[in-house]
């Protein structure tokens, strides 16, 4: 079966830096995504990785191994305002999307 | 200038009813979605609909059923509600452009079934 594996919870530090780890399991591979979404709210885009390597933008971060299976997202000098719940989707052979159960991340002052 | 809109935000009604969920984009995306969203936040793909081809998740009951009347339009029609479909239903849609197709979701309705 195809399966996409996420931490359920993360707890860090206003102004730290965090990774959020996901593997994936899946029937082909046509890219990942990392979205996120806000309590209460719609999932956000935040990045899409299809090559191996790193991808920055701004705070964050997408990095993918397709060898492994495994992508990270890494947020630095993290703000209130990111908390929220972090989701990893792969879209697999019939480009349908795969998606995780989300990261929860909570930010302390 | 919404890009995704869905109409009803809030929705409350009784087991057995028959409901419709509203869903549009101006984006002028080929391809819409339909999520379900649980308590446990785990989202589910429903259908995904576009002008040639409608992709049904096979766990899905056909008391679910998606309509669209036109390529900017999706919506979720659900008969004979049950405890269970209470969640919050997200439509999305989709354009396949630079290699990938990012998805832009709607605010989402929050079904309650009593």
């Amino acid at each position: 079966g195809q399966n996409i594996d996420q931490p359920t919870e993360m707890t860090a530090t206003e102004g730290a830096i965090v990774q959020i780890n996901c593997t994936y399991q899946t029937s082909g591979f046509n890219g990942l995504f990392w979205y996120q979404q806000h309590a209460g709210e719609a999932p956000t885009f935040l990045s899409y990785n299809v090559l191996d390597g790193l991808e920055e933008k701004g705070r964050f971060s997408s990095f993918l191994s397709r060898s492994k299976g495994y992508s990270y997202l890494l947020l630095k000098e993290l703000q209130m305002k990111d908390s929220a719940s972090y989701l990893c989707a792969v879209r697999d052979s019939n480009y349908q999307l795969i998606w995780g159960a989300g990261t929860k991340l909570i930010i302390k002052p | 200038d919404t890009a995704v809109s869905q109409t009803p935000k809030y929705l409350v009604t009784q087991m057995g009813n028959d409901k419709s969920i509203k869903c549009e984009q101006n984006l002028g995306h080929d391809t819409m979605y339909w999520y379900k969203q649980d308590s446990k936040k785990f989202l589910k793909i429903m259908f995904s609909y576009n002008n040639k081809e409608l992709i049904i998740n096979e766990t899905v009951p056909n008391r679910f059923s998606p309509k669209s009347p036109d390529k900017a339009h999706l919506n979720l029609h659900i008969n004979s509600l049950e405890l269970g479909d209470s969640a919050v239903y997200f439509c999305a849609s989709s354009q396949v452009a630079g290699g990938r197709d990012t998805q832009y979701f709607g605010p989402g309705t929050r079904l309650t079934v009593l």
